[in-house]
Parts: structure tokens; sequence; C-alpha cells
């Protein structure tokens, strides 16, 4: 059984670019979140996705943007880079259940930097 | 709202001390809890989880009970090793919130042989 993973692993950016990150789900699994984890603290939900459509949205800029494919891959679009986006970006799979249970299962992460 | 609250760390144990790593929440309903834990420079991996009131979730050696009363999961083990250093992230998520998971600031864990 294949994890879920990442790339890339690492990323450098300047202020205003646009950065596409990507996310391939564990076999199975049909729900895709994004969260964003600041250094020194616990990760911050950015929104999730579920049959190619956003499933829940936290507290984050529109400039936050993604998309689930159907094979059930992702991507999380960031435009106009500020630097305290710097962070590690973590994807979690999931299959949602009917009663809205699930576990969440995470990739290695995407470290960006923005300078 | 929702919230999670951790033990602030470090802690730092001796190898075969036992841990506590105390956890508790604020939550409308009746979530479920969670327990992920981070090595240095990687990704969250599940540790455990207990979906009601008095479950008790177990992995590894490390145990959390769901303690509804007491609004508390903290995470426990008998008997420390130096390869459990890492830190250690309490989460909760509310049955049927679209997929948000809110996680306590986390705890660093030190062991020293």
């Amino acid at each position: 059984e294949t994890g879920v993973t990442q790339s890339p692993t690492h990323l450098i950016k300047t202020r205003g670019q646009q950065v596409t990150l990507r996310c391939s789900s564990q076999s199975g699994h049909n729900t895709v979140s994004w969260y964003q984890q600041a250094l020194g603290q616990g990760p911050q939900f950015i929104f999730q996705y579920y049959r190619e459509e956003e499933n829940g949205r936290g507290n984050f800029p529109p400039r936050f943007s993604g998309l689930q494919f159907p094979n059930y891959s992702s991507e999380l679009n960031v435009n106009a880079l500020e630097l305290d986006d710097s962070a590690l970006y973590l994807c979690a799979s999931s299959r949602l259940g009917l009663a809205g249970e699930e576990t969440q299962y995470f990739g290695p992460g995407t470290r960006l930097l923005v300078l | 709202g929702n919230s999670v609250t951790q033990m602030e760390g470090p802690v730092t144990l001796s190898e075969e001390a036992f841990l506590t790593i105390n956890c508790t929440y604020t939550a409308t309903g009746y979530p479920s809890l969670f327990w992920y834990v981070q090595y240095p420079g990687e990704g969250l991996q599940l540790l455990l989880k207990a979906t009601k009131a008095d479950d008790k979730g177990s992995n590894k050696g490390f145990e959390a009970t769901y303690r509804k009363e007491t609004t508390s999961f903290h995470l426990e083990k008998g008997s420390v090793q130096v390869s459990d250093s890492a830190v250690y992230f309490c989460a909760l998520k509310n049955t049927g919130n679209t997929g948000k998971l809110i996680f306590g600031q986390g705890t660093t864990l030190q062991v020293k042989p």
C-alpha cells in the first residue's frame, strides 16, 4: 500500500511569486486535506477536498486555492506569496465515511521558504 | 469554539522512565481524538485514536483514554526509549465537521540514554 506523497520536498520563492504544491493520496482514500505548519506550532487547517469539491475551509485568504483530480490527487496553489507563508505544508488523505468519521494520514510535507 | 491544549514542553526524561503528556480539549458534540507524532524533519504520523468516551487508543506501547468527564486525552507510556524523542500533537475532529483537525501546540519529548 502506497502512503501519502508530496512534491517538492523543499522550495524557495520570493515575495509576490506563485507556488503550486502537489499531493498524491493513499490508495483507497477519496479525500485530501491541506495544513500549514509554522515553525514550532501545530498544523492549521487550510481546506479539504472531497470528490473534487472544496469540503470545508479554514481561516486562510482566497489567494490559497486548491484542486482535486479524478484520481484523488491534489494541488495547493498560493498566489502573491508573503514572508509569513514560509512554513511546512502538509497534505493528509482519508476516506470520508457516511457519518463524517475519518482518520487522516499525513505526507512528509513540503517546506516552503519565502524570501 | 473548539480547541486543544497540551502541556508545555520540552519534557526531558531518562530512558525507561514513565511518560505522561497532558491534553485537554474544548468541543461541542462528540469529537474524535487523536495523537500524532512528528520526528525531526518529517511529517505527522498517526500514533493512536479514540472515537467515543471511555475508548482507549493504543499503539507501540503508548496509550490514551478518552475521558469525557474531564475532557482529557492524556498520552502515557510505561517505559520510554531514546527513539521516542519527537514532538507529540494532540488533535480533535468533530463528527460531521468538514475535515478540520484542530491541533494543540505540540509537546517536545527528549529522552536521554
